[in-house]
């Protein structure tokens, strides 16, 4: 019962260096999202995605891109990485609330992805 | 700017007291869900709340929505170690739109035995 999985749990790049963020969900869900944490912020929305081939910009979506190719897979992607980039990223996915699934607009989190940027 | 904002930020309690968040904002939102973190995981979804004065009750929690729909609380009976966490409010906008979130800051919660 995998849920929601992302792929590096740890990452340290060096300023400048890129790299991505992989979430994976196995719930057949729509909307995917990413997250990023950071203390006293809570929770801030970089980009989401209301289906395959579909993305769309949240709160803090500078400095970063997504792809959303195959409906189970939502990429992040980081060109150049500075040190406000120093996060726990997290990825949620949720189904259509019009579903009429028993969970239908709940947020599903995998368990973060902690990037830091020297 | 956070649109949405909790009070307060930390909370350190003993085992058997009563407590209660809050989280305000300016907006409406068309529901206001409640999640609850720990250390190295993501949040979980305690409730969801999605008419204006709106009542849940979850065992010793009990979480309310504002008339007006830009606010709620939540109020724990009785705190036990186990309800330790960092506790996340999220108001998702627009009416009929459930795609985009907007969290709080958060409330860490603390409860000593």
């Amino acid at each position: 019962n995998a849920g929601v999985t992302q792929t590096p749990k740890f990452r340290v790049l060096k300023t400048g260096q890129s790299m991505t963020l992989l979430c994976a969900q196995d719930m057949n869900h729509e909307y995917m999202y990413w997250y990023r944490q950071d203390p006293g912020m809570g929770l801030r929305l970089i980009h989401y995605s209301v289906g395959e081939g579909t993305t769309a910009k949240g709160e803090v979506p500078d400095g970063y891109n997504v792809s959303r190719l195959k409906k189970q897979n939502f990429l992040l992607g980081l060109e150049s990485a500075a040190p406000s980039q120093t996060s726990v990223y997290f990825c949620a996915s949720s189904d259509d609330p019009h579903s009429g699934s028993s969970s239908a607009g709940e947020l599903f989190f995998g368990e973060g992805s902690r990037l830091t940027v020297l | 700017t956070q649109l949405l904002e909790q009070s307060p930020q930390f909370l350190s309690i003993q085992e058997g007291e009563n407590l209660t968040v809050y989280c305000n904002s300016s907006s409406v939102f068309s529901s206001l869900q409640w999640y609850r973190q720990e250390p190295g995981e993501g949040p979980v979804l305690l409730v969801t709340v999605v008419t204006g004065g709106e009542v849940k009750k979850l065992k010793r929690l009990t979480f309310q929505f504002g008339d007006a729909r830009k606010d709620s609380s939540l109020h724990i009976t009785a705190a036990q170690p186990g309800d330790t966490g960092l506790y996340l409010c999220a108001g998702a906008e627009g009416r009929y739109n459930f795609n985009k979130f907007y969290f709080g800051s958060g409330t860490k919660l603390n409860v000593k035995p």
